[in-house]
């Protein structure tokens, strides 16, 4: 049963405490990608990466990290600098094949700091 | 950045008749794609269409592309109770030399009531 997972569906953390969130998938798709959504609100891109050991910044990656060690997983760090943590996050993956270009999600992680 | 904006923001309406949704969006694109998300899940990719055709249908759906106009619509017809969710269009567009880095849309809030 092929498929992308993320761990945990929600997530509480206090304030000034990192936080990572697990991304899997067993797609075999070279491309992972880390998007955060707000309520009412489209999707921005944090980091995406299209190989192993490479990553890029997108949109919005101040205050994030992330880690490409293993095709299969693409963690993602919610560090202090981040100002405004609580949202909701998506994982997701893609082949880079011309004619699959459809990226495929995982369930998302609601993250609450307080 | 945000590249899409759908039209309407909400759209309410009965079982059985149709719905249209509309995306505007600013630069030139490979590929535009639509996706769905229910409420607090991930989204599913839908339907893609590339900046070289004007039309696509899948099932009940029915893309259109007017690159000329930077637009795209999404019809879907004979609407059903379950297709109440939020709706987005996504640009596929030449970035950097990247492939697949989507740009989302605002989105669209289907109801379909019963």
């Amino acid at each position: 049963d092929g498929g992308i997972t993320q761990s945990p569906k929600y997530l509480f953390r206090k304030e000034g405490q990192n936080v990572t969130l697990s991304c899997e998938q067993n797609l075999n798709h070279d491309a992972m990608y880390w998007y955060r959504q707000d309520p009412g609100q489209g999707l921005r891109l944090i980091y995406y990466s299209q190989i192993v050991n490479d990553f890029q910044k997108g949109d919005i990656a101040e205050g994030y990290s992330v880690s490409r060690e293993k095709k299969e997983s693409f963690p993602l760090t919610v560090t202090s600098a981040q100002k405004n943590p609580t949202a909701f996050y998506l994982c997701a993956s893609s082949n880079k094949e011309t004619g699959k270009e459809e990226q495929y999600f995982g369930p998302g992680t609601r993250l609450t700091v307080t | 950045s945000q590249q899409g904006e759908e039209d309407p923001q909400a759209l309410s309406i009965q079982e059985g008749e149709n719905a249209t949704m509309n995306c505007s969006y600013k630069t030139s694109i490979n590929n535009l794609q639509w996706y769905r998300q229910n409420s607090g899940r991930g989204l599913v990719h839908l339907i893609l269409i590339r900046s070289n055709e004007r039309e696509k249908h899948s099932g009940r759906l029915r893309v259109t592309l007017d690159t000329s106009k930077k637009s795209s619509s999404l019809l879907i017809t004979a609407s059903r109770a379950a297709d109440t969710a939020s709706y987005f269009c996504a640009t596929d567009a030449p970035y950097g030399g990247a492939t697949n880095k989507l740009i989302f849309g605002t989105g669209t809030l289907l109801a379909v009531q019963p």
